[in-house]
């Protein structure tokens, strides 16, 4: 499979500053990423999907101006958390995919804590 | 839309014995269901998947059975060993109308040396 990394692995942070993870594969051209929050014990939820040369899509209740979203290239992909707070700390994975393919790859994750 | 429930939400069994994990959906458009492990600290790996055309699918000691009647599907594990620890997800999706995937709550195996 795919491998994709996340940068960084885990970042602590000051409420109010911002904060911007990113997610990149060496061997896998993405036309679709997926962003996924997770909190402790709990399920992925989706925040946004971005496909290549449109706006992300932001599911209901996520901040778009808050949660910063960029799908620079089919191999790179940035989310930006603006403004932290301490209830925006979470595990936060992306997930690439193509158009026409079934599988899809996530990231290690990155561990995000606003103090 | 989708939604997707999983069952158990937690799983202990003894070392040498079967797990089984289900899901069920609620759109029959669904076609691929694909199951991931995720270990403490780590992003979802995926284990195994599914196509809709299929009922049955194995890998070594994981195996996948998919009733599309019943909208449902399952994860089988034999032979368990301590590295199965870990918490599993299954997810749905229809690959004709987007990428969207749908996960379940996961559940979290515990396996007893």
């Amino acid at each position: 499979g795919a491998v994709v990394s996340q940068h960084p692995s885990w970042v602590i942070c000051k409420s109010g500053t911002s904060v911007k993870i990113e997610c990149r594969s060496l061997d896998f051209q993405a036309t679709t990423m997926f962003w996924y929050r997770q909190f402790p014990k709990q399920s992925l939820m989706l925040m946004a999907t971005s496909n290549e040369g449109s706006k992300a899509t932001y599911e209901q209740g996520v901040e778009k101006d808050k949660f910063l979203i960029n799908h620079a290239s089919l191999t790179l992909s940035t989310l930006t958390v603006t403004s932290a707070h301490p209830e925006d700390s979470s595990f936060y994975i992306c997930m690439m995919g193509r158009s026409g393919a079934d599988t899809q790859y996530f990231g290690p994750g990155t561990r995000l804590t606003v103090l | 839309g989708e939604n997707v429930e999983q069952h158990p939400s937690t799983l202990s069994v003894q070392e040498g014995d079967s797990a089984v994990i289900k899901c069920t959906y609620s759109d029959s458009a669904s076609n691929y269901f694909p199951w991931y492990k995720q270990e403490l600290g780590k992003g979802p790996q995926l284990i195994i998947d599914i196509r809709s055309n299929v009922g049955e699918k194995k890998d070594q000691r994981i195996a996948v059975t998919l009733n599309k009647t019943a909208k449902h599907f399952s994860l089988h594990i034999t032979e368990t060993q301590p590295e199965d620890s870990a918490v599993y997800f299954c997810a749905a999706t229809n690959r004709m109308t987007g990428n969207q995937f749908y996960f379940g709550t996961g559940t979290s195996l515990t396996v007893i040396p």
